[in-house]
């Protein structure tokens, strides 16, 4: 099963663009690439998932390149309510749907 | 959109006792439920697998007599910590999906035991 790779803390000022790196160069055809948040002592939120093609919702935009061995996650605009860590996780091949194994994340903070 | 709800948020229990925390789907039915274990300042670590009307699959190292799941209906999986001991604090996450290519998961309990 692939694995990720993550920077393991990123800064970014209030109102700019975030953009958070993923390796995953060992993905399989068939694997989803999904990215995560959480918040200290929440769950984790949901974000955007993406199989080959660029993604964009309302909370951010995903690039994940042609070879498909990396993607970003793009946060447009940050606030500092996007302070959190964010988990890039590939999609394991089993019966199970949705089983997930989570990385160390990066460590975003976004300051004024 | 879909909400899974955990309950309770925070628990605090003495040592040898037991502890159920609940997980729902509030509006789908999840058919494979997931729970996770999360450390201070660590990454969440997949527990087990609960299938609705089966018996769940457990990870390597996780003891299912410690951790007893059931999912007994498409809405709902509890996760009982038996026997309590205070290695067992920890943030407990349960995950689940409408089948739509999203995964949510609840907002953590917190269970901290004395």
């Amino acid at each position: 099963d692939a694995k990720t790779t993550q920077p393991p803390s990123m800064d970014c000022a209030e109102g700019r663009a975030a953009n958070l790196p993923c390796n995953h160069s060992t993905i399989s055809g068939n694997e989803y690439v999904y990215w995560y948040r959480q918040i200290h002592s929440q769950g984790p939120q949901y974000i955007i998932h993406g199989l080959k093609n660029n993604e964009t919702n309302e909370m951010a935009s995903l690039i994940i390149t042609e070879d498909r061995k990396s993607s970003t996650l793009i946060l447009p605009h940050a606030t500092l309510r996007d302070t959190a860590v964010y988990y890039c996780i590939v999609r394991l091949r089993t019966d199970s749907w949705g089983k997930l194994q989570f990385g160390a994340g990066t460590q975003v903070v976004v300051t004024p | 959109g879909a909400v899974v709800s955990q309950h309770p948020s925070r628990v605090i229990c003495k040592s040898g006792t037991s502890v159920k925390i609940e997980c729902r789907s509030l509006d789908f039915q999840a058919t494979t439920m997931f729970w996770y274990r999360q450390f201070p300042k660590k990454s969440l670590m997949l527990m087990a697998t609960s299938n609705e009307g089966s018996k769940a699959t457990y990870e390597q190292g996780v003891e299912k007599d410690k951790f007893l799941i059931n999912h007994a209906s498409l809405t709902l999986s509890t996760l009982t910590v038996t026997s309590a001991h205070p290695e067992d604090s920890s943030f407990y996450i349960c995950m689940c999906s409408p089948n739509t290519g999203e995964l949510f998961f609840g907002e953590g309990s917190r269970l901290t035991v004395l």
